[in-house]
């Protein structure tokens, strides 16, 4: 299976910052990444998928980039809300396997 | 849009099967997309366990396929999970989702539920 990576595991900032969590699979995997963002007691909610392409409806605030090994999510203008766990997927190989997570703080 | 809400036994005894239930408002899950079961366990990401098309073809986990059974009942607009032989290892979160874009059986997942925790204990 593909292994997916996160770093960092936690992170601390504040409204109004600019933050990017990173996403290694464990080899090359075409465009094929999605971003999720969960909440505690809530449905997890799709960010992005294909890399960079953002799901309807999601602020502008959030973009994604990426290719290879590694993808990048970026949050900028952190607002209170955004106080989430973050997680990556990979769908470019069978079986479909996700980050352990970026858990997000507001300070 | 649709909306999914997971339901079943909130603790099961080891050795027996877990069954969750899905319950899909907004789609019917006999005529459009595809519909999954995905887990979490403590501190760790969500893993995928399986996926079931509407004419009921599903693909499974590998490291679960041994165990894990899905089916979809149109009737109920409900799909099912059913895993055997379950121990402590299986205490986790369920959720269950649906993939309005699949290609094969790779995609995201577009909406998910809120979950059902499930614990694995005597």
């Amino acid at each position: 299976d593909i292994q997916m990576t996160q770093s960092p595991s936690t992170l601390s900032a504040s409204v109004g910052d600019r933050v990017t969590i990173t996403c290694r699979a464990s080899q090359s995997i075409a465009a094929r990444l999605a971003w999720y963002q969960v909440k505690a007691g809530k449905a997890p909610k799709l960010l992005m998928f294909q890399t960079s392409t953002l799901e309807s409806g999601v602020p502008s605030r959030f973009s994604g980039s990426g290719s290879g090994t590694e993808f990048i999510l970026t949050i900028t203008t952190l607002q209170p809300d955004d106080s989430a766990t973050y997680y990556c997927q990979q769908y470019d190989f069978f079986p479909t396997t996700f980050g352990q997570g970026t858990k997000l703080d507001i300070k | 849009q649709v909306h999914l809400q997971e339901s079943g036994p909130g603790l099961v005894k080891p050795s027996e099967t877990l069954y969750l239930a899905c319950d899909v408002s907004g789609y019917s899950v006999g005529h459009n997309y595809d519909w999954a079961w995905l887990r979490q366990s403590p501190g760790k990401g969500p893993e995928w366990i399986a996926t079931i098309q509407p004419d009921g073809t599903a693909s499974y986990n590998p490291s679960l396929m041994t165990r894990v059974s899905i089916s979809v009942d149109s009737f109920n607009n409900q799909f099912h999970l059913w895993l055997s032989s379950v121990t402590a290892a299986d205490t986790a979160m369920y959720f269950c989702a649906t993939l309005l874009h699949a290609n094969g059986w790779l995609s995201y997942f577009d909406y998910w539920g809120q979950g059902a925790l499930v614990t694995v204990s005597s």
